[in-house]
């Protein structure tokens, strides 16, 4: 089944514990994408990645890195989390960057950073 | 399921009524037109799209309705069932720049019996 897959779906940690938040798709796309859902805001993009190892600043990636060392992978790395990184994060891909190209959305990471 | 707004506006509508979700864009140079939708607990799923040479795209049950001129993006959906219940996001995109997707605030739709 084509998918995007998020790990963990739930996380709750406390303030300064570096972690991880792993994203994987399975349908070959080169453009992968991160935001965050906050209320009343929607969702705010903070780092995208046209293609593996080409990796560029959305709109709110202060607090956030990503790395794309193979294709399917897109893991987003909090080095320091702080509790305004409290959110739901969600994962996207796409087969290419641009109009006419469905982005796929992974089921989300609930974080509470304590 | 995960809440995706606490202050969202909210359309009731009753089942197999017409619903009309509203979505005002900010760019006018956008030309590239998405609306999604999310269930509780669920990441965003793409409904229907359309480009900015266009004024109607048509899908099945959904339309979506584009007005360059005041910067206005319509999704009517017909017969609305139960399933439709979700929030509904409108996203503008602009070719130009590349790379990122800009999305609304969302509205929720509630289906009443």
């Amino acid at each position: 089944e084509a998918q995007v897959t998020q790990n963990p779906r739930y996380l709750i940690t406390v303030t300064g514990k570096k972690l991880t938040v792993t994203c994987s798709q399975n349908m070959n796309h080169e453009y992968m994408s991160w935001y965050r859902q906050d209320p009343g805001l929607g969702l705010r993009q903070i780092y995208y990645s046209m293609n593996v190892e080409v990796t560029d600043k959305g709109d709110v990636p202060e607090g956030y890195k990503v790395s794309r060392k193979e294709k399917r992978n897109f893991p987003l790395i909090l080095e320091s989390p702080s509790p305004n990184q409290t959110s739901l994060y969600f994962c996207a891909s796409s087969l290419f960057t641009g109009g006419g190209s469905e982005q796929f959305f992974g089921p989300g990471t609930r974080l509470t950073v304590l | 399921g995960e809440s995706v707004g606490l202050h969202l506006p909210t359309l009731s509508v009753q089942e197999g009524d017409n619903s009309i979700i509203n979505c005002a864009y900010s760019n006018s140079a956008s030309d590239y037109f998405i609306w999604y939708k999310q269930e509780s607990g669920k990441g965003p799923q793409f409904i229907i799209d359309i480009r900015s040479n266009m004024d109607k795209r048509q899908g099945q049950r959904v339309t979506v309705l584009l007005n360059k001129t005041v910067k206005h993006l319509s999704l009517q959906i017909a017969a609305t069932q139960p399933g439709d219940s979700a929030v509904y996001f409108c996203a503008e995109y602009n070719t130009g720049t590349a790379s990122k997707l800009t999305f609304g605030t969302g509205t929720r739709l509630q289906v009443t019996l």
